[in-house]
């Protein structure tokens, strides 16, 4: 059952605390990908990865971490550098060429307080 | 600056009652454009993909078209099923596989 994993699907954590969010696929994709989505906005893009051990800035990457050693996982670190770190966090993976859509992992919605 | 706005922000239907959900963007250059469904709680669910004007794809009670500015995903005699927000997000040209993301319409459709 091909898909995209996230987990946990709720993560606490006290201000202060670095936290990572677990995300891997089994559909051979490629690029991966993670957005923050926050109420009333749209998904921004934080961090994304075309291949394994390179990867780039998104939109809003600074507080936020990322590796890519493996093709089916790519974890992301919230540091305490994060000035608003509560959010819904989203994973997708794509192929990469003619057919690029995005597919989306469930979300992990971090509260830090 | 790239910019997509989707309209409204909300919609409220009657079961059976059609309408249509805009997505308007201002982008350097066009890729492709993507539906995406979104429900609460939940991780976007890819629907559909646009890359040329005039082009239509359908799949149940949704068909998307696309023009050279503006996306629209109509949606006939819809169900309380079909609730949810819809996102669509361009991709531009020359930014790999990026998306960038509307806020997306918030649609609910009552008995």
């Amino acid at each position: 059952d091909g898909g995209i994993t996230q987990s946990p699907k709720y993560l606490f954590r006290k201000e202060g605390q670095n936290v990572t969010l677990s995300c891997e696929q089994n559909l051979n994709h490629d690029a991966m990908y993670w957005y923050r989505q926050d109420p009333g906005q749209g998904l921004r893009l934080i961090y994304y990865s075309q291949i394994v051990n390179d990867f780039q800035k998104g939109d809003i990457a600074e507080g936020y971490s990322v590796s890519r050693e493996k093709k089916e996982s790519f974890p992301l670190t919230v540091t305490s550098a994060q000035k608003n770190p509560t959010a819904f966090y989203l994973c997708a993976s794509s192929m990469v060429g003619t057919s690029y859509e995005q597919y989306f992992g469930p979300g992990t919605r971090l509260t830090v307080t | 600056e790239d910019q997509v706005t989707q309209s409204p922000e909300a919609l409220r239907l009657q079961e059976g009652e059609s309408s249509s959900l805009n997505c308007s963007y201002t982008v350097s250059g066009l890729r492709g454009l993507f539906w995406y469904r979104q429900d609460p709680g939940k991780g976007p669910e890819f629907l559909f993909t646009l890359y040329s004007a005039g082009e239509e794809k359908e799949k149940e009670r949704l068909k998307a078209t696309l023009t050279k500015k503006e996306s629209f995903l109509h949606i006939t005699a819809p169900k309380p099923e079909d609730s949810a927000t819809y996102l669509c997000a361009p991709s531009i040209t020359g930014t790999a596989s990026k998306l960038t993301f509307g806020t997306g319409t918030r649609l609910q459709v009552t008995l």
